[in-house]
Order: C-alpha cells, then structure tokens, then sequence
C-alpha cells in the first residue's frame, strides 16, 4: 500500500535563509506526488505537482521540489525563506490501483516557523 | 472566480445533535471528497463522491454520513453517533481526468458545547 513519511515535524529557519522539507514514499510504481500549503485555519494550496518527465519541479511562491527515483524522495525546497513561509506543508501519494478514484494518501505535515 | 465555499467557519455541537456541513464548489468537477484534520495526524478521509447520487466510504466513516444530489454539493452530517468530533473538516474537488490534483475549501472548525 502507498504511503508517506514526512520525517521533520517542525523546523525553525531564520528569514532570508533556504529551506528544505523532507518526504519519503512507498508507492508500488512511479507515482505522481503533490506538496501543498496550508496557512492556520485555512485549506490546502496546491504548490507543485510531479507526474513525469523533468524530475525537477517548479512551483508557486518560489518553491520547487525534486522526485528522486532511488531515494523514493520528494523534497521540498526554497532558496530564501519569506515570514510569509510560516505554514504547515503536506506531502500527498495517490492510492494505488485502479478505484483510486482520486484519493490521496497525505503526510503527517511539517510546520515551518520563520524566525525574523 | 472559481472555488470551494464551505460554511459555516465555525460550529458548535451539543450533545446528542446531529450538525450538517455545507460544502459548494462551481468548479464543475465530477469528485468530491470530505477530510477530517486533527493536530498531528494530517488529513482523514472520511467519504468521497466521483459522480452525483454515488459516494464510497473512506478510512474513518463511522458516525458521519453524505449525500450527492447535485454536482456542487456534498454535505457532511456528523451524528451523534461521532463521539468525538472535534476537529478542522475540510473538503476538496478534484477534475477527473488522469492526475488531476484535488482543490480544497476553508474549512470549517467543530467544537464541543
């Protein structure tokens, strides 16, 4: 069955420094992935997907993330972190087989907290 | 502009009662799907819709209950059979077509009287 680790629960980063949020996945064949965004009491933004081709990814608010194959990896990445940043990020797998009918596996989260 | 409207933000329940959350999306999209977040431990799903008058189970559908009458809407029953039911419920659509990502609402916080 699919699954989805984020290993960082909560990282702290200064403003103005890069940032890096891990996911791990176990999906039987190559999966498409989605990291999203969600600010307190607010729902999820999509920020980047991955379903084939370039395994380096560019997404919305300057974040892009890499699919690496032999990591089972799909990191999240930014080069200078905004106060704006300071959210919870998802990591999300779709279930596998053929009634997936769209349904998503999700990480645990991580919350990133900006320190000014 | 395109979304997901989910109403009320905020909702309280009282023992025994059964709530009802709307969610509306003019998305024109064919799937609709519930989730329950609590702290720490990501986002559930409790049902899931892919086309009017049909809706499947998900990972923690007891105590709550669906229904598709119209494609925009998918609202969320929480009965009383829901012994806790504290948490942020959010709902999403999704395009069905190959790997389509799913779009989320607001969300709507229910707590406890």
């Amino acid at each position: 069955a699919q699954s989805v680790t984020q290993p960082d629960i909560h990282i702290t980063v200064s403003e103005g420094a890069s940032l890096e949020l891990r996911c791990n996945y176990s999906y039987g064949a190559t999966p498409y992935l989605f990291w999203y965004v969600q600010s307190p009491g607010q729902g999820l933004q999509l920020l980047l997907k991955y379903f084939s081709g370039d395994t380096l990814v560019q997404g919305i608010k300057g974040f892009e993330a890499e699919f690496k194959r032999s990591q089972s990896s799909f990191n999240l990445r930014k080069p200078s972190v905004h106060w704006s940043d300071a959210a919870e990020y998802f990591c999300a797998v779709p279930h596998a087989g053929g009634t997936s009918y769209g349904k998503l596996t999700f990480g645990q989260g991580t919350i990133l907290t900006v320190h000014p | 502009d395109g979304g997901i409207t989910q109403s009320p933000k905020y909702l309280f329940r009282k023992e025994g009662q059964n709530v009802t959350l709307s969610c509306e999306q003019n998305l024109n999209h064919d799937a609709m799907y519930w989730y329950r977040q609590d702290p720490g431990q990501g986002l559930r799903l409790i049902y899931y819709s892919q086309i009017v008058n049909d809706f499947q189970k998900g990972d923690i559908a007891e105590g709550y209950s669906v229904s598709r009458e119209k494609k925009e809407s998918f609202p969320l029953t929480v009965t009383s059979a829901q012994k806790n039911p504290t948490a942020f419920y959010l709902c999403a659509s999704r395009r069905d077509r190959g790997n389509q990502p799913q779009h989320f609402g607001d969300g709507t916080r229910l707590s406890i009287l």
